[in-house]
């Protein structure tokens, strides 16, 4: 089955321990992107990765970092996470990085910083 | 920079009732517009899509005209079901951005009563 795989799904811990996120997608896709999603404010994208050691800023980079060694798996790591990036994350991927691209996502990981 | 705004939600509707979300949008360049869903507990699924003017989307009875007159691409469905409560956002693509970043709308929640 198409789909794109994210661990864990519910992630509890505290500020400034270190966590990443895996993402990982079984279509090929060149393009993959993690987005947070906030009440109110929908989702905002991290970072993206249009193919294999290709990364880039989103519109909201600040706290994390991101690496694409293999072309299915793009970690979401946050070195010292804080209260402010207590949010629902999704990892998303699309076959080419174009316009008119449907984007998959994957189910979310609910992350609580205390 | 590209923006997009939705009507404000909740909504809430009895079965059969017409539905319409209102979608606005800026954007610098010649989007393509979408429309995800989101059930609960889920990531987002792509509805349904327009690449370029005039284009109408449509899936499972939902549709949606890219007016770039307007600039608008709201969502409209003649009779709702309760398996249509989720919430919906309305999103664009813009070329002239990173690949296909999409940016998103705050979403609407939709409820559908028996």
């Amino acid at each position: 089955e198409a789909q794109v795989t994210q661990n864990p799904r519910y992630l509890i811990t505290v500020t400034g321990k270190k966590l990443t996120v895996t993402c990982s997608q079984n279509m090929n896709h060149e393009y993959m992107s993690w987005y947070r999603q906030d009440p109110g404010l929908g989702l905002r994208q991290i970072y993206y990765s249009m193919n294999v050691e290709v990364t880039d800023k989103g519109d909201v980079p600040e706290g994390y970092k991101v690496s694409r060694k293999e072309k299915r798996n793009f970690p979401l790591i946050l070195e010292s996470p804080s209260p402010n990036q207590t949010s629902l994350y999704f990892c998303a991927s699309s076959l080419k990085a174009l316009r008119q691209e449907t984007q998959y996502f994957g189910p979310g990981t609910r992350l609580l910083v205390l | 920079g590209n923006s997009v705004t939705q009507m404000e939600g909740p909504v809430t509707l009895s079965e059969e009732a017409f539905l319409t979300i209102n979608c606005t949008y800026t954007a610098t360049g010649y989007p393509s517009l979408f429309w995800y869903v989101q059930y609960p507990g889920e990531g987002l699924q792509l509805l349904l899509k327009a690449t370029k003017a005039d284009d109408k989307g449509s899936n499972k009875g939902f549709e949606a005209t890219y007016r770039k007159e307007t600039t608008s691409f709201h969502l409209e469905k003649g009779s709702v079901q309760v398996s249509d409560s989720a919430v919906y956002f309305c999103a664009l693509s813009d070329a002239l951005t990173s690949g296909s970043r999409l940016t998103f709308g705050e979403g609407t929640q939709l409820t559908v009563n028996p």
